[in-house]
């Protein structure tokens, strides 16, 4: 079946630092690609998207850029500030509609 | 406006026991999705409605848990009997279609002691 795997945590980086979080898939057809993220003490909320190969989604600074040949959607920010610790969850929309959900990357930022 | 609201946001409850979980999404959503987050895992998918469809409760763990939407609006999560291993975060979320982002509560802490 249809699965993502991202990138084990905590993810630990200095502000101003660059993050890359790595996101893969497994999907039969075109699924369309989410990023989530959850603040401490919030609940999930959609960070960005893409719906088809190429597709770049982009918000509050983070990118992510649908690559149908390798099977990624890394999730990147070229200038992390502490406010952007959290976890992120990578996910895609399967052919049923349903969100198959990645384990999720604690991401660290030290002042 | 206000967003998807659940409650209880902590329930503490004795091994055996019934819990209900609730979960009022936001006004209009036509979609309504119930996971379990436990410490440092995904989200596992229980159960989505959509409309009048039938429920998809192909995530449903055991026929302890069950879940229904009345009227379209509020669903309402059910745990019988409680176990150990259901000790975790309860979000529900609601999106206007299937094709829509979803938006998520706060979500249920539950924890059976």
């Amino acid at each position: 079946g249809d699965s993502v795997t991202q990138m084990e945590g905590p993810v630990t980086l200095s502000e101003e630092a660059f993050l890359t979080i790595n996101c893969t898939y497994t999907a039969t057809g075109y699924p369309s690609l989410f990023w989530y993220v959850q603040y401490p003490g919030e609940g999930l909320q959609l960070l960005l998207k893409a719906t088809k190969a190429d597709d770049k989604g982009s918000n509050k600074g983070f990118e992510a850029t649908y690559r149908k040949e390798t099977t990624s959607f890394h999730l990147e920010k070229g200038s992390v500030q502490v406010s952007d610790s959290a976890v992120y969850f990578c996910a895609l929309r399967d052919s049923n509609y349903q969100l198959i959900w990645g384990a999720g990357t604690k991401l660290i930022i030290k002042p | 406006g206000a967003g998807v609201s659940q409650s209880p946001s902590n329930k503490v409850t004795e091994k055996g026991k019934d819990v209900e979980l609730r979960c009022d999404p936001i006004s209009g959503h036509t979609a309504l999705y119930w996971y379990r987050q436990s410490l440092g895992q995904g989200l596992e998918f229980l159960i989505y409605f959509q409309g009048n469809s039938a429920p998809d409760k192909s995530g449903l763990p055991s026929d302890r848990f069950s879940a229904e939407r009345t009227g379209g609006s509020v669903s309402t999560l059910t745990i019988q009997r409680t176990q150990q291993e259901d000790s975790a975060v309860y979000l529900c979320a609601s999106s206007l279609g299937t094709e829509s982002p979803l938006h998520f509560g706060n979500g249920t802490r539950l924890t059976v002691t």
